[in-house]
């Protein structure tokens, strides 16, 4: 069955260093992939989505490129922020309109 | 803005006890969801419904039902509940165009189950 695998956490960082938490996907057909992210005591919300091949989708900073020939869809970010310490989870949606999940990767940014 | 409410965000209730989780939005979505949270588990999909009156269960739907009577209301119903359903619930929705469709999340209810 179709499945998101992301890279376990946490993820311990300083400040301004370079970001990568990588996610693979088995799917059947062309899913949509999509980054969310939980700040503490919050439900998610989206942080950027990308439809189909080559697709890259952006927003405060992050970039995620939607790769089919690997399925993949990591997501980067050139200089991390204190702010950006939360949980990110890498989904697909498919073709049935559920949304599947990866178990989630907690990220810490120290000053 | 958009908006999906959960009525609750702490509960504790008793083992035995029948348990309603509500949930309202305000988008006029065909597609409402809820998961279920747990450390080192990610998010689980408990119960989806496409349409009012429709449902189809998820991966863990043991222990849940769940109530679409209007299209804007999806409720997660524990018949009797148990400890290993104390967890953070959360209901979401989108809508029902296939493939590229934003999920819309609400705040969460972290149950407690004594």
């Amino acid at each position: 069955g179709d499945s998101v695998t992301q890279m376990e956490g946490p993820v311990t960082l300083s400040e301004e260093a370079f970001l990568t938490i990588n996610c693979t996907y088995t799917a059947t057909g062309y899913p949509s992939l999509f980054w969310y992210v939980q700040y503490p005591g919050e439900g998610l919300q989206l942080l950027l989505k990308a439809t189909k091949a080559d697709d890259k989708g952006s927003n405060k900073g992050f970039e995620a490129t939607y790769r089919k020939e690997t399925t993949s869809f990591h997501l980067e970010k050139g200089s991390v922020q204190v702010s950006d310490s939360a949980v990110y989870f890498c989904a697909l949606n498919r073709v049935d309109d559920k949304i599947i999940f990866g178990k989630g990767t907690r990220l810490h940014i120290l000053p | 803005d958009v908006k999906v409410t959960q009525s609750s965000r702490y509960l504790v209730k008793r083992t035995g006890e029948k348990v309603f989780l509500e949930c309202v939005q305000d988008m006029d979505h065909e597609n409402m969801f809820w998961y279920r949270q747990d450390p080192g588990l990610g998010l689980r999909l408990i119960y989806f419904s496409y349409d009012v009156k429709m449902k189809e269960k998820g991966d863990i739907p043991e222990g849940y039902s769940v109530s679409r009577e209007k299209k804007e209301r999806f409720s997660l119903i524990l018949e009797s509940a148990s400890t290993n359903q104390t967890s953070m619930y959360l209901c979401a929705s989108n809508s029902g165009r296939a493939g590229g469709n934003t999920i819309y999340f609400g705040e969460g209810s972290w149950l407690t189950v004594v």
